[in-house]
């Protein structure tokens, strides 16, 4: 079965920096994209980044360019997002994703982890 | 970016009867390869999204048949017939034919009258 464990969450101050961590087993991580989506409280589903098998592609959400980081180690089975100059607006449940490659099934987030929690406040 | 609008916000169903959410895109969703890259979630309370339909109409292994997707272009639905007490919680569109980004509906709240 596909597992996906977030982990690396909790509260910074506005400014800080924090760096989640994502361990996927049950498929071949190497073949797969990652995404994380991230939720703000009581609100709805927000596509943060994406990066692609080997990590020499890398797209993001306008809102966080040039704060947030999406990278993996493939030896590892993990994916990152390295986050930085946080805001308030940046409090969210952060679930990482699996991105299939293109075969029955392409441009879709076909497994979710159960997410970690970031709070961005003094 | 593609933006995807859902309706009903709120929709209340009886136990045993049908329900319907509409989904709208900004624009065409179709692909130049042909294929239409829109997916359905739920999210029931307190837990992660879980995809159930994918490229429209292809239901996720371990769905139930009681869900179905349809739809072309810009306008799609996701239909539940027999509601179950289960069935409750939050479902997205999703479309990723524009991507990136992907693009998610505001959510449509499923509740048992």
């Amino acid at each position: 079965d596909v597992q996906l464990v977030e982990s690396g969450g909790g509260l910074v101050q506005p400014g800080g920096s924090l760096r989640l961590s994502c361990g996927a087993s049950g498929f071949t991580f190497s073949s797969y994209w990652m995404s994380w989506v991230r939720q703000a409280p009581g609100k709805g589903l927000e596509w943060v980044a994406d990066i692609n098998q080997d990590g020499s592609k890398k797209y993001y959400v306008d809102s966080v360019k040039g704060r947030f980081t999406i990278s993996r180690d493939n030896a590892k089975n993990s994916v990152y997002l390295e986050m930085s100059s946080l805001r308030a607006e940046d409090t969210a449940i952060y679930y990482c994703a699996t991105d299939p490659p293109c075969g029955s099934d392409c441009y879709t987030l076909d497994f979710w982890g159960q997410g970690i929690l970031v709070t961005v406040s003094s | 970016d593609v933006v995807m609008t859902q309706s009903p916000l709120s929709l209340p169903v009886t136990l045993g009867q049908s329900a319907s959410i509409s989904c709208r895109s900004s624009q065409s969703l179709v692909n130049r390869d042909g294929n239409t890259f829109l997916n359905w979630f739920q999210q029931r309370p307190g837990q992660s999204p879980r995809r159930l339909i994918y490229k429209v109409s292809k239901r996720d292994s371990g769905v139930p048949d009681r869900f179905s997707g349809s739809g072309s272009g810009t306008d799609f639905t996701l239909q539940i017939s027999r509601v179950e007490a289960e069935d409750v919680g939050v479902y997205y569109c999703m479309q990723g034919t524009h991507w990136p980004p992907y693009t998610f509906g505001q959510g449509t709240k499923l509740e048992i009258k």
